[in-house]
């Protein structure tokens, strides 16, 4: 069975400062990992993906994140925040096998960017 | 860029009433799936559907829910006698088939509210 936790319901920065959006997962088979952003009133939207090649992984709008097994982590990052970041972000892991779009999602991290 | 189409995006209902959702896949994708979000929990998996059949579905999806593709384009999940907790946002999503497809597109959702 697959789990994932996102440390933080709330985080608030500063525009032009880091980005730091946690991310813990549990599968019992190689993960596929997933960030999506929910901006208002819209659907969700694939930031980026890990699936089983490089572990630093880059998305739109800047974002990256890095697959790190030993820690069962994948953070989501952007060296600097804009206004425009301002949405709700879901990690999100694949059952994988037979399952593939069986995503099992976090609890979801709404991001404030203030001036 | 193609995108997932629902439709109603917000619908009331009462309790006890008859709901169906519909959902326009993007053209060439052949995997289908609905989730829910019931507010202020997680985004969670309802059912998959693949070659005009149920491929794997939650304990959530019970006799009162059900799913149809009734023409080529269309793809709707329907609401038996709806109850109060069944009042959540429901996403329609697709995946193809093609290599890196392993990415769900999502629809903006629709609101579904219970009275």
């Amino acid at each position: 069975a697959q789990s994932v936790t996102q440390l933080g319901s709330h985080v608030s920065v500063s525009e032009g400062a880091l980005v730091l959006l946690r991310c813990n997962y549990s599968s019992s088979v190689p993960p596929y990992l997933f960030w999506y952003v929910q901006y208002p009133n819209q659907g969700l939207q694939l930031l980026l993906k890990y699936t089983s090649a490089a572990t630093l992984v880059k998305g739109i709008n800047g974002f990256e994140a890095e697959f790190k097994k030993s820690e069962t982590s994948f953070h989501l990052t952007k060296p600097s925040a804009h206004m425009r970041d301002a949405a709700e972000y879901f990690c999100a892991v694949d059952a994988g096998g037979t399952s593939y779009g069986k995503l099992t999602f976090g609890q979801g991290t709404i991001l404030t960017v203030h001036p | 860029e193609p995108e997932v189409t629902q439709t109603p995006s917000h619908q009331v209902t009462q309790m006890g009433q008859e709901v169906i959702l519909r959902c326009v896949p993007i053209s060439n994708h052949l995997y289908f799936y609905w989730y829910r979000q019931i507010l202020g929990q997680k985004v969670e998996f309802l059912v998959s559907f693949y070659n005009n059949e149920i491929s794997e579905k939650s304990e959530i999806f019970d006799d009162q829910f059900s799913v149809e593709r009734p023409d080529g384009s269309n793809f709707t999940l329907k609401i038996r006698s709806t109850k109060l907790e069944d009042s959540a946002m429901y996403f329609c999503a697709s995946k193809g088939t093609s290599s890196g497809a392993n990415v769900l597109t999502f629809g903006a959702g629709s609101r579904l509210t219970v009275l």
